[in-house]
């Protein structure tokens, strides 16, 4: 079975710095994909960044990247220049198409952005 | 603008009276999902559908079943709710099974309470 862990069930940021954000991971699959979602107060979740495990390149979108280490099973999410609008909890997903399809959230980390 | 929609956004049923959520998608996917979230924690699926093909959670609770009408329409029906069962329901929907080209999109979530 595949987990996901997120260490930082809560974590502030002042507005335009930077936060890391923590996931590792358990699988014994090689071939696999992680997903940063973003869930806003009462607002609909969506995806904020994906990466395939057969890529080494870490994934970049916009202000959003990742820090893929795939021997050490970890898959953070950096924001940089963080904004107010940032503030949401924050979820590690994981699926693999040989154990199941399905998605593996990890128990979200709470951000706050500090104005 | 939507793309999977959720009805109602907040719903308010009795202890024990039977509860039908809904949710539509105009994506033409493949995959319809359904989660339960409960307050600060990961989402849990309950059952996914791939075209009409019904698959359960095996820790899924005899008392949720769903229904799938057609392509577009997916509903959770709640038989007798309890108390246990106040949380949000997200609908998600995949073009197939999960891979970083085909990530799942969410609706905006129904909140259920349970009087």
């Amino acid at each position: 079975a595949q987990t996901v862990t997120q260490s930082q069930p809560e974590m502030s940021v002042q507005e335009a710095e930077t936060v890391t954000l923590s996931c590792t991971y358990d699988t014994s699959e090689n071939n696999y994909y992680l997903f940063w979602y973003k869930q806003p107060p009462s607002r609909q979740m969506i995806l904020v960044i994906r990466q395939e495990a057969y890529k080494q390149q870490n994934a970049t979108e916009n202000r959003f990247s990742v820090n893929f280490q795939k021997a050490a099973k970890s898959f953070s999410l950096k924001i940089s220049d963080s904004q107010l609008g940032d503030t949401a909890m924050y979820f590690c997903a994981f699926t693999a198409p040989n154990a199941g399809n399905m998605l593996t959230f990890g128990g979200g980390t709470r951000l706050m952005v500090k104005p | 603008d939507a793309m999977v929609i959720q009805n109602p956004r907040y719903q308010v049923t009795q202890f024990g009276k039977p509860v039908t959520l809904s949710c539509s998608q105009t994506l033409n996917h493949n995959v319809m999902y359904w989660y339960q979230q409960k307050s600060s924690q990961a989402p849990k699926l309950l059952f996914h559908y791939y075209d009409k093909d019904f698959n359960n959670e095996a820790d899924t609770p005899d008392n949720f079943q769903s229904r799938r009408p057609n392509t577009s329409f997916c509903f959770l029906d709640i038989r007798s709710p309890g108390l246990g069962d106040a949380a949000m329901y997200l609908c998600a929907t995949s073009r197939g099974y999960v891979t970083s080209n085909q990530p799942q999109h969410f609706g905006d979530g129904t909140r259920l309470s349970i009087l």
